[in-house]
């Protein structure tokens, strides 16, 4: 079965610094993974997402996460974090299968940020 | 595009009730998910079609819920009785079912049961 871990439930940054928020997960086979934000009162939106190629996948906001296989992680990176980043951040993995549409959710990272 | 349309947005009411949640999908998509969101539990799939059938119902917590599909564009979820317990954020979100398809979320209908 497949499975996310979300270490950090609130991490609270300075506004302009760096901000990395952890996910490891576990499952079998190759994994196609996935960051979600969700703003206060919304829904989730996808950030990014990788399930080949380049270990290292850029995504919307300025936000980056590099897979690494080896360590069974998917951290989020972000260089310098804005106020406007204040949300619950997502983990989630998926089956790269045909057959198998089901994805598995951390339990969020809420992030706060402090001017 | 307009996204994934759900509705209503805000919804209470009274124990016993029946309470009925609906999804419109983004054209062309032809997987749909609903989830169910609390502080306790976090979130977990309820139920999903692909091309109107469902093929996972296993996180459908008791008889109380139902779910349809009766069209390409259009889902209903279905609480009957609704109890307290039931209280919760409900989304709805759909994909186009391809290797590594990614689901594109509603804003949710936030559900009290008092």
């Amino acid at each position: 079965a497949q499975s996310v871990t979300q270490p950090d439930i609130h991490i609270t940054v300075s506004e302009g610094a760096s901000l990395e928020l952890r996910c490891n997960y576990s499952y079998g086979a190759t994994p196609y993974l996935f960051w979600y934000v969700q703003s206060p009162g919304q829904g989730l939106q996808l950030l990014l997402k990788y399930f080949s190629g380049d270990t290292l996948v850029q995504g919307i906001k300025g936000f980056e996460a590099e897979f690494k296989r080896s360590q069974s992680s998917f951290n989020l990176r972000k260089p310098s974090v804005h106020w406007s980043d204040a949300a619950e951040y997502f983990c989630a993995v998926g089956a790269l299968d045909f057959g198998n549409e089901k994805l598995t959710f951390g339990t969020g990272t809420r992030l706060t940020i402090i001017p | 595009d307009a996204g994934v349309i759900q509705s209503p947005r805000h919804e209470v009411t009274e124990m016993g009730q029946e309470v009925t949640l609906r999804c419109k999908p983004i054209s062309g998509h032809n997987s749909l998910f609903w989830y169910r969101q609390t502080m306790m539990r976090g979130l977990e799939l309820l139920i999903y079609f692909n091309n109107n059938v469902p093929i996972d119902d296993s996180g459908m917590p008791e008889d109380r819920f139902s779910a349809k599909m009766p069209n390409a564009s259009f889902s209903t979820l279905k609480i009957q009785p609704s109890e307290p317990r039931d209280s919760a954020v409900y989304f709805c979100a759909s994909s186009l079912r391809t290797v590594g398809g990614t689901q594109y979320f509603g804003p949710g209908t936030r559900l009290l049961v008092l």
